[in-house]
């Protein structure tokens, strides 16, 4: 199964844009790349996905590179409430067992006042 | 209701019990998933069900768990003879049937904290 890494933590400042990066040098084509945030004490939710072409929705943005092997999500004004481990998932169009989420460890992303 | 509902929230029990968690999926979603989240480490994959059917269970660590859902509607994920090592958050998930499963959301619950003594 293609892997992604992301890095441990990142802080930010409130009100600042964050760029979360996450690395798949493995990804195949019909991998999808979904990104996926859990706040303290509650289950995940959904951010965003997408395949080729940066996607923006609501709540962020995901530039996806060229060669697909890197993408970034992007909070354009983090705020307090943005404090979570984000988790940038591979998901594979054709289902089955790698059509699964498999969740890694995330980024823990810290917000500061 | 208007999400994925599990419960208990909490549920402490002694080794060597069994124990039945419950999970209500948001109306209308066929597909429904069980994770398990261990103190400090990510999301681990247990079991997917699409309608009454679970054609994945790969993720099931031991033949002491298991997990049913009828009616297309609400499942129970069952631990026998509980060990400490079972101890975490079990979290279910559901979403709508997606031909396309890669642009599938899941939607979570709040998890059930299990601690096993």
């Amino acid at each position: 199964d293609a892997k992604t890494t992301q890095p441990n933590s990142m802080e930010s400042n409130e009100e600042e844009p964050v760029h979360l990066p996450c690395n798949h040098s493995t990804i195949s084509g019909t991998d999808y790349i979904h990104w996926y945030r859990q706040l303290p004490s509650q289950g995940p939710e959904y951010v965003i996905h997408g395949l080729t072409s940066n996607v923006n929705n609501r709540m962020a943005s995901l530039a996806i590179a060229e060669d697909r092997k890197s993408s970034t999500l992007i909070l354009h004004r983090a705020t307090l409430r943005d404090a979570a481990v984000y988790y940038c998932i591979l998901r594979d169009y054709y289902g089955g067992s790698q059509g699964n989420l498999i969740f890694g460890k995330g980024t823990k992303l810290s917000v500061k006042p | 209701g208007a999400g994925v509902s599990q419960s208990p929230s909490n549920k402490v029990t002694e080794k060597g019990k069994d124990v039945e968690l419950r999970c209500d999926p948001i109306s209308g979603h066929t597909a429904l998933y069980w994770y398990r989240q261990s103190l400090g480490q990510g999301l681990e994959f247990l079991i997917y069900f699409q309608g009454n059917s679970a054609p994945d269970k790969s993720g099931l660590p031991s033949d002491r768990f298991s997990a049913e859902r009828t009616g297309g509607s609400v499942s129970t994920l069952t631990i026998q003879r509980t060990q400490q090592e079972d101890s975490a958050v079990y979290l279910c998930a559901s979403s709508l049937k997606s031909i396309d499963r890669a642009g599938e959301k899941l939607f979570f619950g709040s998890g059930t904290q299990l601690s096993v003594l």
